[in-house]
């Protein structure tokens, strides 16, 4: 069975930085490219970002909005992926969804974790 | 950035009611279209993707359509179980982004 687990979730003022963690198990997690999802209370989701497998490099994509202040990683000896989250805006606060992406044609999330909660106040 | 829009935004429908969604895509995306459910204070689930390939284990009576600008979400009939906020998102390019959601609610 699939099963993603985030973790790290929490209340950090603004300018602070804070890291998610995501466990993954049930799958072969290095086969596998991960992305970040998040969603603001009350609405939609965003997309966050994507990091891809071993086979092509690690790169990773990211949306504007966190753009040189957030990093994903991945270490597959852990079957782990990271978001680390540098000076956190208010408008950062969200649930934060790590989700895997599967190839079946294309690239595209099929397992979704069950979200941890990052609040940005002071 | 691709815009995805969603309408309508919210719909109110009976149990055994047919229900369609639309989402338009502000420029061609081919068929890198897929459809999410969440239920409040839930995870997602994945539904559908490549626009009308269903996920391995979502019922039939869930379907969708479409390519290029145009797609659509159809639940052929309702079950108190399907009542939930529906998202597109598309990913032919990055960002990979969104629609707003439509939230399905009993009438």
């Amino acid at each position: 069975e699939v099963q993603l687990v985030e973790s790290g979730g929490g209340l950090v003022q603004p300018g602070g930085s804070l890291r998610l963690s995501c466990a993954a198990s049930g799958f072969t997690f290095s086969d596998h490219y991960m992305d970040w999802v998040r969603q603001a209370p009350g609405k939609g989701l965003e997309w966050v970002g994507r990091t891809r497998n071993k086979a092509n490099s690690y790169t990773t994509e990211y949306a504007a909005s966190v753009k040189g202040r957030f990093t994903i990683s991945r270490d597959d000896s852990k079957n782990s992926l990271y978001l680390q989250m540098n000076s956190l805006k208010t408008e950062d606060t969200a649930v934060y969804y790590c989700a895997r992406v599967v190839y079946i044609g294309d690239y595209h999330i099929d397992y979704w974790g069950q979200g941890t909660l990052v609040t940005v106040s002071s | 950035d691709i815009q995805m829009t969603q309408s309508p935004s919210s719909l109110s429908a009976s149990v055994g009611d047919r229900v369609t969604i639309t989402c338009r895509a502000s420029q061609g995306i081919s068929n890198y279209l897929a459809w999410f459910q969440q239920k409040p204070g839930k995870a997602p689930k994945s539904l559908i993707y490549a626009a009308t390939s269903l996920q391995s284990g979502v019922p039939s009576k869930f379907s969708g359509s479409g390519s290029g600008t145009d797609f659509t979400l159809t639940i052929s009939s309702l079950q108190p179980e399907d009542f939930a906020t529906y998202y597109c998102q598309q990913y032919n390019s990055y960002p990979l982004t969104f629609g707003g959601g439509t939230k399905v609610e009993i009438k």
